[in-house]
């Protein structure tokens, strides 16, 4: 069963502007992952954000998360057209930090 | 460094046909994942191995699916017999266990299954 539900389910937007994503989960998390998925390449993980943090950055990727709203979101600021992809958040919970359960996706297009 | 190899890319069979899909880790990571994605979904997991032990298997569908992981490297999932419902991608992925149990999953490029 999925765990995250992420919002936009697509978007679709202009090289160069931002893209914002949200996940949302149901119960308690020990972390969240964002993972980025397109045809060639298969699943990428992006960015790993602990339960005790708030915020982090990497590159063009900032993610926050929201413990008391279960929520989570991932900004890509300046987009390229190679960042078409699908995005998926996962989230960790209970006694294993390896299980991982994913969201659907939202699937983004950069237009050039 | 190669990253996880898993064959064959694509694979179309009868229903009722057995499968095998392969695995090979990255080099070094002791843990191992199968995850089985449908179309417009997020991966699911299937089965994950620390070293050569199914330390989580209770998404797998028994009755029909089967995995190994001899020796604690390679790994092979298979389906005896297909359904048509068992259409999908089929990942694997690797990490390598540390002592404070967070570790990012590398997966591989997937076996596109499609069943007639």
């Amino acid at each position: 069963s999925q765990q995250g539900e992420e919002d936009p389910q697509a978007l679709s937007i202009q090289e160069g502007e931002n893209a914002t994503m949200n996940c949302s989960y149901k119960t308690s998390i020990n972390n969240l992952q964002w993972y980025r998925q397109n045809s060639g390449r298969g699943l990428v993980h992006l960015i790993l954000i602990r339960s005790n943090e708030r915020e982090k950055h990497s590159g063009r990727l900032r993610v926050t998360l929201d413990t008391s709203k279960k929520s989570s979101s991932l900004l890509i600021t300046a987009s390229r057209a190679a960042d078409t992809a699908s995005y998926f958040c996962a989230t960790s919970r209970g006694g294993s930090n390896y299980k991982l359960t994913f969201g659907k996706g939202t699937l983004l297009t950069v237009n050039p | 460094e190669a990253g996880v190899v898993q064959s064959p890319r694509y694979k179309i069979i009868e229903k009722k046909q057995p499968v095998a899909f392969w695995c090979n880790p990255i080099s070094g990571h002791n843990t191992l994942y199968w995850y089985l994605q449908n179309l417009g979904q997020g991966p699911e997991l299937l089965i994950r191995y620390e070293n050569e032990e199914a330390v989580d298997d209770s998404q797998l569908p028994k009755d029909r699916f089967s995995a190994e992981r001899l020796k604690g490297v390679d790994s092979t999932l298979k389906i005896q017999p297909a359904e048509l419902g068992d259409s999908a991608v089929y990942l694997c992925a690797s990490s390598l266990a540390t002592s404070r149990g967070l570790s990012e999953q590398f997966f591989g490029p997937g076996t596109r299954l499609t069943v007639l």
